[in-house]
């Protein structure tokens, strides 16, 4: 079983629709939690991170983990084509040798106008 | 733009090849981190310097090896490639501190193939 899991799609939704982005973990040592957006050909970029359980939320985007059940999710509302990229989740522990990222394979997702 | 930059962009080589790729951090920062991106694999993590010094060790090949200079840049040498050596490869950088890794901005990464 891999350390973090995530279905790699793809995910496709009609232009406005509200997304939901997953990913599973096992580790309990993972204390900060991450969203990284990358569409293809690019560099994956950082658009949200949070620590331990909650919500955080960042204009169209918000963030939820759900540290009990070791699950975390991305919710995109209003959601635009220029959303359509790979969503990688990342999580890390808060000290020593954990605290580089293990990331998710990624999830594709196309919203079409 | 994240601030990072990596050359080249896109590297065609044949097997049994050595090829060197460099990274520039963000102004101010001193981690460097080198990623692997496949299909099959995803994003693993390869290596980490901080200040010219490696810090963390992941997935990282023997026929693989990196430096961080002086100035901050990084190199990641490849050899004896082969064809499965074939990904992009992504450099991430972050803040001043080792022990605990901030933020990292990921470069716009080089597409190696390898025929």
């Amino acid at each position: 079983q891999k350390e973090v899991e995530q279905d790699p799609g793809p995910l496709s939704v009609p232009e406005g629709a509200i997304v939901s982005l997953n990913c599973t973990y096992s580790n309990s040592a993972f204390q900060y939690f991450m969203w990284y957006r990358q569409y293809s050909r690019k560099g994956p970029e950082l658009l949200m991170y949070t620590y331990s359980s909650g919500n955080k939320e960042d204009g169209r985007f918000t963030a939820q983990v759900d540290k009990s059940s070791k699950y975390i999710s991305l919710f995109i509302r209003d959601s635009q084509p220029s959303d359509s990229a790979t969503y990688l989740c990342a999580m890390r522990g808060a000290s020593g040798g954990s605290y580089i990222p293990t990331f998710g394979r990624g999830t594709s997702l196309i919203v079409h106008p | 733009d994240s601030g990072v930059t990596q050359t080249p962009k896109h590297l065609i080589t044949a097997t049994g090849q050595r090829v060197t790729l460099r990274c520039s951090p963000r102004s101010g920062d001193l981690s460097v981190y080198w990623y692997q991106q496949s299909l099959d694999q995803g994003l693993q993590f390869l290596i980490q310097y901080y200040n010219g010094e490696e810090r963390a060790k992941g997935n990282i090949l023997e026929r693989f090896s990196a430096q961080q200079f002086p100035d901050l840049h990084s190199e990641l040498n490849l050899s004896s490639l082969e064809l499965g050596d074939s990904a992009l490869y992504f450099c991430a950088s972050s803040g001043r501190s080792a022990a605990r890794t901030d933020t990292q901005y990921f470069g716009p990464g080089t597409r190696l193939t390898v025929l």
